[in-house]
């Protein structure tokens, strides 16, 4: 089975806070996702890769940048973290099959609190 | 927006009973992906329907798409209380590379016991 191994499951920290949040994955997968979600708004895609150090823009990546260095790890990175950005976050990783987007995988989820 | 709408937002029904809920979209799609959530966890891929289908089985699951229409529904036979969780339904958008998918607001369905 796909593994998504997301860092904490809670954060804690503090407005202006550089904050980063770690994914890992284990089935060598392509694609690796960013999404946050909001009671009522859904999931919102915030950055995504489709290979090593490539990163596209999701619907809401102000205030938000990505690494991906090696294949296997995403990491989200909060420059200055408000208030604005407690949600839960979640990764997700999925295979690249050309134009046929595959299911994804998903970790369970980081609940990120900015005090 | 390319997001899906599903309907009902929240669906409650007693064990046993059948569960259904529908998602409408508004583009083209290679495919369309069903995903459930328990409470505080991530996503779980339930099923996936391809574009030419119109519908497909999972042991209680059953997904059917209407491209015509633009909408599918999942329908959850003989429900019972570990059901209870939120249904997203996400599509994969012809035009769309680098697999992406994008996602609804979500039914929560709850079964009561």
């Amino acid at each position: 089975d796909v593994k998504v191994t997301q860092s904490s499951r809670y954060l804690v920290k503090r407005t202006g806070e550089k904050v980063f949040l770690e994914c890992v994955q284990d089935m060598d997968h392509e694609n690796m996702f960013w999404y946050r979600q909001d009671p009522g708004l859904g999931l919102r895609l915030i950055y995504f890769s489709y290979d090593v150090k490539m990163k596209e823009k999701g619907d809401i990546p102000e205030g938000y940048s990505v690494s991906r260095e090696k294949k296997e790890r995403f990491s989200l990175i909060l420059e200055s973290a408000s208030t604005n950005q407690t949600s839960m976050y979640l990764c997700a990783s999925s295979a690249n099959r050309g134009r046929f987007s595959q299911p994804q995988h998903f970790g369970d989820g980081t609940r990120l609190s900015i005090l | 927006s390319q997001q899906g709408e599903e309907d009902p937002q929240a669906l409650s029904i007693q064990e046993g009973e059948n569960a259904t809920m529908n998602c409408s979209y508004k583009t083209s799609i290679n495919n369309l992906q069903w995903y459930r959530q328990n409470s505080g966890r991530g996503l779980v891929h339930l099923i996936l329907i391809r574009s030419n289908e119109r519908e497909k089985h999972s042991g209680r699951l059953r997904v059917t798409l209407d491209t015509s229409k633009k909408s599918s529904s999942l329908l959850i036979t003989a429900s019972r209380a570990a059901d209870t969780a939120s249904y997203f339904c996400a599509t994969a958008d012809r035009g769309s590379t680098l697999g992406r998918l994008y996602f609804g607001r979500g039914t929560q369905l709850t079964v009561w016991p």
